[in-house]
């Protein structure tokens, strides 16, 4: 069965740093785009940064660009975020999805969002 | 950026009832777009991609349609387990983004 779990989430000070992880099982890691996707607290869904099967590919938004750090260990079918420079407004709750294929670029069948984690809770206050 | 709208935000519906939301797009999507069902506490869930594609393991009354900008998801009849919110989101351009979700509760 294929299955996402993340974690790594908590309380950080503002300008404080977190990673983030997400474990990935059931399914041929390397073979899949995959994305962080937040939900701040009552609030719709904010894409954050995708990154392709590969690696080599990766994406970002505005809002968290030169601050987020996407990466991937496929031998350890593990997703990552590395968050640096944390505000109050990146507190949200974490999720990382898996794409349709190996690709992550845009107007493509492989980049949708396949299947969801449960999310990991990230806080930034003083 | 390309913006996305959804209509209404708020959905009151009985079991049995046919249910429409509309989402609409700043500029033309192609039909570069996914339905996603939350409910409280979990990770989303897809139903619908490229418009009108079923994913597998949802049950049929879940149907999308349209093309360009505007589009609809349709639920052909409620059922107890659909009362949740969805959204929808667009993954033709990068940044990719959601609509600000449709909220179905029971009347």
């Amino acid at each position: 069965e294929m299955q996402l779990l993340e974690s790594g989430g908590g309380l950080v000070q503002p300008g404080g740093s977190l990673r983030l992880s997400c474990a990935a099982s059931g399914f041929t890691f390397s073979g899949y785009a995959m994305s962080w996707v937040r939900q701040a607290p009552g609030k719709g869904l904010e894409w954050v940064s995708s990154i392709s099967g590969t690696g080599i590919g990766t994406y970002y938004a505005d809002s968290v660009k030169g601050r987020f750090t996407i990466s991937r260990d496929n031998s350890k079918s593990t997703l990552y975020l590395q968050m640096n420079s944390l505000r109050a407004e990146d507190t949200a709750v974490y999720y990382c999805a898996k794409g349709a294929g190996v690709i992550a670029v845009a107007a493509t069948p492989d980049v949708v969002f396949h299947h969801w984690g449960q999310g990991t809770r990230v806080t930034v206050s003083s | 950026d390309i913006q996305m709208t959804q209509s209404p935000s708020t959905l009151s519906a009985s079991v049995g009832d046919r249910v429409t939301i509309t989402c609409r797009a700043s500029q033309s999507i192609s039909d570069w777009l996914a339905w996603y069902q939350q409910k409280p506490g979990k990770g989303p869930k897809l139903l619908i991609y490229k418009a009108s594609n079923l994913q597998s393991g949802v049950p049929s009354r879940f149907s999308g349609s349209g093309s360009g900008t505007e589009f609809t998801l349709t639920i052909s009849s409620v059922q107890p387990d659909d009362f949740a919110t969805y959204y929808c989101q667009q993954y033709n351009t990068y940044p990719f983004t959601f609509g600000p979700g449709t909220k179905v509760d029971i009347k």
